[in-house]
């Protein structure tokens, strides 16, 4: 069972660069989420979808741009990478808006 | 002020201890409740999920809902140096779109031997 499968587990930028954070389930849920952990903030929601097609934003959404063509994967974009943006992003997805999330282990990016 | 405030620890206890964790929100709406362990270095895994008020017991963890209070706690029985890790609470409200869970900033055990 791969359940969410997160890539790449780590990644070093230079400000300025461009990178996609992948995302796959393999549950075949309708819902997916990106959030951002940092130290004393807990868990912030970037963006998230409710399916194939359908995308919208949530607490921190600048700076980063998600598409969903597939059921299966919800990429992460950042378009030009900044300090402000190292963090630990986690994807999630779930069957139904209230059943709970399941998580991927999550991408440990530095931005330089 | 934040929708969710979870009691911020560190919280160190010794092996065998009952383990008390709380989390007090504001918005009404919501009616699904959830606790979330996270390990080092790991994704956040579903440990309890309540609907509404009232109490959950799975092994040596119960969870419990006050939503007259806005109130949730989780209780770690016979604690174990395994149940070392970080435990967030989330909550969303009914009809809520997905990722829209409202997670606290998290508490972190340590139990000792």
């Amino acid at each position: 069972n791969a359940g969410v499968t997160q890539t790449p587990k780590f990644q070093v930028l230079k400000t300025g660069q461009s990178m996609t954070l992948q995302c796959a389930q393999d549950m075949n849920h309708e819902y997916m989420s990106w959030y951002r952990q940092d130290p004393g903030m807990g868990l912030r929601l970037i963006h998230y979808s409710v399916g194939a097609g359908i995308t919208d934003q949530g607490e921190v959404p600048n700076g980063y741009n998600v598409s969903r063509s597939t059921t299966e994967d919800f990429p992460l974009r950042l378009l030009s990478a900044a300090p402000s943006q190292t963090s630990v992003y986690f994807c999630a997805s779930s069957r139904t808006g209230n059943q709970p999330q399941h998580f991927g282990d999550g991408t440990r990016l530095s931005i330089l | 002020q934040k929708e969710v405030e979870q009691d911020p620890g560190p919280l160190s206890v010794p092996e065998g201890a009952i383990v008390s964790l709380n989390c007090t929100y504001s918005n009404s709406a919501f009616q699904y409740f959830m606790w979330y362990r996270q390990y080092s270095r790991k994704g956040p895994e579903l440990l309890m999920y309540t609907y509404s008020s009232g109490n959950k017991e799975d092994g040596r963890f119960t969870a419990q809902v006050d939503k007259s209070s806005k109130y949730i706690s989780l209780f770690i029985r016979d604690s174990q140096p395994s149940d070392s890790a970080t435990y967030l609470c989330a909550m969303s409200a009914y009809n809520t779109n997905a990722g829209k869970s409202t997670f606290g900033d998290g508490t972190t055990l340590t139990v000792k031997p």
